[in-house]
């Protein structure tokens, strides 16, 4: 299985509701990612999560709040979100964080509107 | 300058031709280096890591220099299927974590 697995594929959400994305992949790997994506630029980092454990916080605003339940699981906490954060919201993972040539897999993202 | 600069393209080719897309990084210590392509409103898919020594997979061909800092893909006999945005990925050394630097991508549009 060397998939990754987002839900939802398509969110809508008011500026004072609280949703959240989820994330799942089964290959084992112990790195899983966040990213952002607007349209026609590439993806950027959000957060690295390392053995469960919060590596990255690519300075992002509070009211984006990561979670990994488990080694399999990563969600995404929003809360009190902007128009301008409505893009496609991307997981990845790869077998490690650290070192060199750990191939990052991408889900198929969340595309999320924030009205 | 950006840490990973391509030509955004897009680039028009006819099926069966053969094209070429460049990549430049900033960061000499760069270790690891991608392919990926991205279909409109879909997620970046591995085409091929890079490797120094060149790889090839069917119709494609990757190459990194590292003494110019470039990374190279050759797509030949290009099929309307390869139709997309093309993404080069550099990971740098001693950040700690694999963080992937994209390039802007390159749109390729192949047409009958």
């Amino acid at each position: 299985d060397t998939e990754v697995t987002q839900t939802p594929k398509h969110l809508v959400m008011g500026m004072t509701n609280k949703k959240s994305l989820k994330c799942e992949q089964h290959m084992g790997h112990r790195a899983m990612y966040w990213y952002k994506q607007k349209a026609k630029k590439p993806p950027e980092l959000m957060f690295v999560y390392s053995y469960e454990k919060l590596s990255i916080n690519e300075s992002v605003p509070s009211r984006f709040s990561p979670e990994c339940p488990n080694s399999s699981l990563l969600n995404l906490h929003l809360h009190a979100l902007q128009p301008e954060d409505s893009a496609l919201y991307l997981c990845a993972s790869s077998f490690e964080a650290g070192g060199s040539g750990n191939e990052q897999f991408f889900g198929p993202g969340t595309r999320l509107t924030v009205l | 300058r950006k840490e990973v600069e391509q030509d955004p393209g897009p680039f028009n080719v006819p099926e069966g031709a053969t094209v070429a897309f460049n990549c430049t990084y900033s960061n000499s210590a760069s270790q690891s280096f991608f392919w990926y392509r991205q279909d409109c409103r879909k997620e970046p898919k591995l085409l091929m890591s890079v490797y120094s020594s060149g790889n090839e997979d069917g119709r494609f061909t990757a190459q990194l220099n590292r003494a110019s800092q470039y990374i190279s893909l050759l797509i030949r006999d290009s099929k309307l299927s390869d139709s997309a945005t093309y993404l080069c990925v550099v990971i740098g050394l001693g950040t700690g974590f694999q963080k992937l630097v994209f390039g802007t991508g390159t749109r390729l549009l192949v047409s009958p």
